[in-house]
């Protein structure tokens, strides 16, 4: 069964710390994503990589960065966490290619308080 | 740059349709999504329409895309109070088929 795993499905964290969210697939795809989803504003893509040390920025990357040193692992990193960044975070893969299905993760619901 | 709208929610009685409506601004989109989020859960693929098709059927899911006006959408027959849940319309753009998702419809089915 297909899985892509997030390592924690609720976080608290503090105004200033840096968060660490992780993501690993068992599916050797080459594709990873980091959406935010909000209430009223959908998901949003924050970051994505289409292979191993490679990131593209997406639509909301400020605040952000990411780490893709091993294909199955993709982690988003909030350098000083903000209350503005508490959201879901959900995180996807798919194989490369068009029309590619995205596989889901279960989400963080991280909380900055 | 790309945009998909959805109406927030959708009300209806069990064993009505319900129809779910989104827009979408890139016209170069290959193909059209529609995703399903149950509570607690990440989303799951429902169905895909590639942009040459006007329709496409699958059991209880009708997609309908009408690409001159740029407006795709889902109806699902038979409404059950499992279909309950946030379904969100994507459009893939791009080389590498970025997804860009809408705000998500919630669909609450009253028994």
């Amino acid at each position: 069964d297909v899985k892509v795993t997030q390592s924690s499905r609720y976080l608290v964290k503090r105004t200033g710390e840096k968060v660490f969210l992780e993501c690993v697939q068992d599916m050797d795809h080459e594709n990873m994503f980091w959406y935010r989803q909000d209430p009223g504003l959908g998901l949003r893509l924050i970051y994505f990589s289409y292979d191993v040390k490679m990131k593209e920025k997406g639509d909301i990357p400020e605040g952000y960065s990411v780490s893709r040193e091993k294909k199955e692992r993709f982690s988003l990193i909030l350098e000083s966490a903000s209350t503005n960044q508490t959201s879901m975070y959900l995180c996807a893969s798919s194989f490369r290619g068009t029309n590619e299905k995205l596989f889901f993760g279960s989400g963080t619901q991280l909380s900055v308080l | 740059g790309e945009d998909v709208e959805q109406s927030l929610f959708l009300s209806v009685r069990e064993g009505d349709s319900s129809v779910i409506n989104c827009t979408y601004t890139d016209s170069s989109s290959t193909y059209l999504y529609w995703y399903k989020q149950e509570p607690g859960a990440g989303l799951q693929l429902l169905t895909y329409i590639f942009s040459n098709m006007d329709m496409k059927q699958d059991q209880r899911l009708t997609v309908l895309l009408n690409k001159k006006d740029k407006h795709l959408s889902l109806r699902i027959a038979d409404t059950q109070t499992g279909d309950s849940a946030i379904y969100f319309c994507a459009e893939g753009v791009g080389a590498t088929n970025k997804l860009i998702f809408g705000t998500g419809t919630l669909l609450a089915v009253q028994p």
